[in-house]
């Protein structure tokens, strides 16, 4: 159980185009989903967090016109990269908490996905 | 901020153990996590402790945590070819806006010569 899957896995676009990256939980339910990005040899950078139904916070110098981050369900998210540049090719992952668990009961489990790869040419 | 700091590399031979350690500077931190990064992909979660805790062990995974030093490391014995990866040292603090955010070490990547 708690798998959580993303959408595409590698995607290749021309600079000044929009990309959209599906993150979905499978057999679970996440209120809460949150979005990193990753650079070649460096640690996981949280960009935002993304609760269903209401706008998603984002972390300091991450631009939320940029990153579009939508979480109409509670088994889907998706970030679209407006506008992509060159700069913005990373390793995309996102990450589920299951809302059957609330925060303070547990460890804090979040569920990650394979994450994507994007390349802006 | 909070911090994470961790070894960027460490190689190991088969069947010998690894310690991968790690250092924070968040006071605050009730959970402390080890992750798994294979090759392009996501993390897994390997095993976690809280932070009222000394050790825990599962299986051939041994963590310690100094709370005292703000140290964390990750034993693992017997190490074999399959565990060569990148692994995260991540921890938890306080709730901040209603939700707790993780922070993520800077990953040490164990190679395991066979």
């Amino acid at each position: 159980g708690a798998v959580v899957s993303q959408h595409p896995s590698w995607v290749i676009c021309k600079s000044g185009t929009s990309v959209k990256i599906e993150c979905r939980s499978l057999d679970f339910q996440a209120t809460t989903m949150f979005w990193y990005r990753q650079f070649p040899k460096q640690s996981l950078m949280l960009m935002a967090t993304s609760n269903e139904g209401s706008k998603a916070t984002y972390e300091q110098g991450v631009e939320k016109d940029k990153f579009l981050i939508n979480h109409a369900s509670l088994t889907l998210s998706t970030l679209t990269v407006t506008s992509a540049h060159p700069e913005d090719s990373s390793f995309y992952i996102c990450s589920a908490r299951d809302m059957q668990k609330p925060w303070g009961a547990t460890y804090n489990e979040q569920f990650f996905g394979p994450g994507t790869r994007l390349t802006v040419l | 901020g909070e911090d994470v700091e961790q070894s960027l590399f460490l190689s190991v031979r088969e069947g010998d153990s690894s310690v991968i350690n790690c250092t924070y500077t968040d006071s605050s931190s009730t959970y402390l996590y080890w992750y798994k990064q294979e090759p392009g992909a996501g993390l897994q979660l390997l095993t976690y402790i809280f932070s009222n805790m000394d050790m825990k062990q599962d299986q051939r995974l041994t963590v310690l945590l100094n709370k005292k030093d703000k140290h964390l490391s990750l034993r693992i014995a017997d190490t074999q070819t399959g565990d060569s990866a990148i692994y995260f040292c991540a921890e938890t603090g306080g709730m901040d806006g209603g939700y707790q955010k993780v922070t993520f070490g800077t990953g040490t990547k164990l190679q395991v010569i066979p």
